[in-house]
């Protein structure tokens, strides 16, 4: 029972461009999510995230936006750089504190 | 300030052997998780600590996996025997304690150790 998905495996986007990463949830205790960014052989990192009570948080180039009726949420990043490749995923935070459900990651590329 | 810091990096063993790892978390944060990543997925919660207290363990699989935290700051997540399925990233988070609100969940996590079991 996957309760956070996100159905793109993998994002391919050019420089200066605007990156749109999605995520699905279906657990409607889930109120608050965030973002964690991962490289290769290194652990995941905080990005940003966001609560239920709002529907948009933004923190530099990074913006996430929740739509509760929806059951959905999207990072943009603007604008994307070749840095921001990496895998994304999604969590969500609600049914039990401190424990954090992840989504399966979404590979994003960035070219030059 | 230093991070989350596992070890072993890798770990290859033959099944049913024992292996075990090794977490310090980063200085004065209370609660500290161990995860399961398995390839294409994201991190699975094995078990979570407040200080030594374990307060989440019902994802751990309690007949061949256990957890202790002495003292509340290193902890070490032990399998044994390992099983081929048991080939994953583990990976050591720790977050500040549940009074800091919802801070808390930010949590910051090591490298991981990637064990293969052959």
């Amino acid at each position: 029972d996957q309760q956070v998905k996100q159905n793109s495996p993998s994002l391919s986007v050019q420089e200066g461009r605007i990156s749109i990463l999605n995520c699905d949830y279906t657990n409607s205790m889930f109120d608050y999510f965030l973002w964690y960014k991962k490289y290769p052989a290194e652990g995941p990192t905080f990005l940003i995230s966001i609560s239920s009570i709002k529907d948009k948080n933004e923190d530099g180039r990074f913006t996430v936006f929740l739509n509760k009726s929806a059951k959905h949420l999207s990072l943009h990043i603007v604008p994307s750089q070749p840095g921001d490749s990496a895998v994304y995923f999604c969590a969500a935070d609600g049914t039990s504190y401190g424990k954090l459900t992840f989504g399966q990651g979404t590979i994003l590329t960035v070219h030059p | 300030e230093a991070g989350v810091v596992q070890s072993p990096r890798y770990k290859i063993i033959e099944k049913k052997q024992p292996v075990a790892f090794w977490c310090n978390p980063i200085s004065g944060h209370n609660t500290l998780y161990w995860y399961r990543q398995n390839l294409g997925q994201g991190p699975e919660l094995l078990i979570r600590y407040e200080n030594e207290e374990a307060v989440d363990d019902s994802q751990l699989p309690k007949d061949r996996f256990s957890a202790e935290r002495l003292k509340g700051v290193d902890s070490t997540l032990k399998i044994q025997p390992a099983e081929l399925g048991d080939s994953a990233v583990y990976l050591c988070a720790s977050s500040l304690g549940s009074t800091s609100g919802r801070a808390y969940n930010e949590q910051f996590f090591g490298p991981g150790t990637r064990l293969t079991v052959l």
